[in-house]
């Protein structure tokens, strides 16, 4: 089975932290990706990866970075955490053309 | 400009009911994938199916069953015999134009409360 894993299920954050969330895939996928979920506006795309060093931004990559050293691996970084970043944050990992898998969340508190 | 609609926020039934989900697309693209993902309360989305733009044979899996009709670009999900265990958010999804390696552009997802 695919497994996606999130460093963190729950996080809370100050404004101003920089904050690191870290998403790792055991299925040798070329791309990966980072979404937040908000009530009413559904899932939207941060950034995404479709090979190590390599990264695109999505839809809404303001106030967001994004690391791919290693294949399995891709974090994203909040360099200055404000309060409209509050949300949940899902990773996922695909090979070419095929389905998403996510990873359970992370539900990001700033306060 | 791609755009995936799903008209119902949230419908409620009792369970034993059968209940479709609709999903609307829109893409000037001839080839794309289309997909359905449910969203228990745990949070993770689990991927339900896939489905090409050249292959609009309907799917069957146990209580699911997707209809996927190009004519009307619609690709609706249904629940037969519909259980407590179903209730979640699906989200339909559209794989961008070629394919390629972009995010999924999702709907805002249909909340399915299912009543005992």
């Amino acid at each position: 089975d695919v497994k996606v894993t999130q460093s963190s299920r729950y996080l809370v954050k100050r404004t101003g932290e920089k904050v690191f969330l870290e998403c790792v895939q055991d299925m040798d996928h070329e791309n990966m990706f980072w979404y937040r979920q908000d009530p009413g506006l559904g899932l939207r795309l941060i950034y995404f990866s479709y090979d190590v060093k390599m990264k695109e931004k999505g839809d809404i990559p303001e106030g967001y970075s994004v690391s791919r050293e290693k294949k399995e691996r891709f974090s994203l970084i909040l360099e200055s955490a404000s309060t409209n970043q509050t949300s949940m944050y899902l990773c996922a990992s695909s090979p070419p053309l095929l389905e998403q898998y996510f990873g359970p969340g992370t539900r990001l508190t700033v306060t | 400009a791609q755009k995936v609609t799903q008209a119902q926020t949230e419908i409620s039934v009792v369970e034993k009911e059968d209940v479709t989900l609709d999903c609307v697309y829109e893409t000037r693209d001839t080839t794309y994938y289309l997909f359905w993902y449910k969203q228990p309360p745990s949070g993770e989305l689990v991927f339900l199916i896939r489905r090409n733009s050249f292959d609009e044979q309907n799917e069957i899996s146990g209580r699911y069953s997707w209809n996927f009709q190009k004519s009307t670009s619609s690709f609706n999900f249904t629940i037969t015999a519909s259980q407590v265990v179903d209730s979640a958010v699906y989200f339909c999804a559209l794989n961008p134009p070629g394919g390629g390696a972009d995010g999924l552009t999702f709907g805002k997802g249909t909340h399915l409360i299912i009543q005992p």
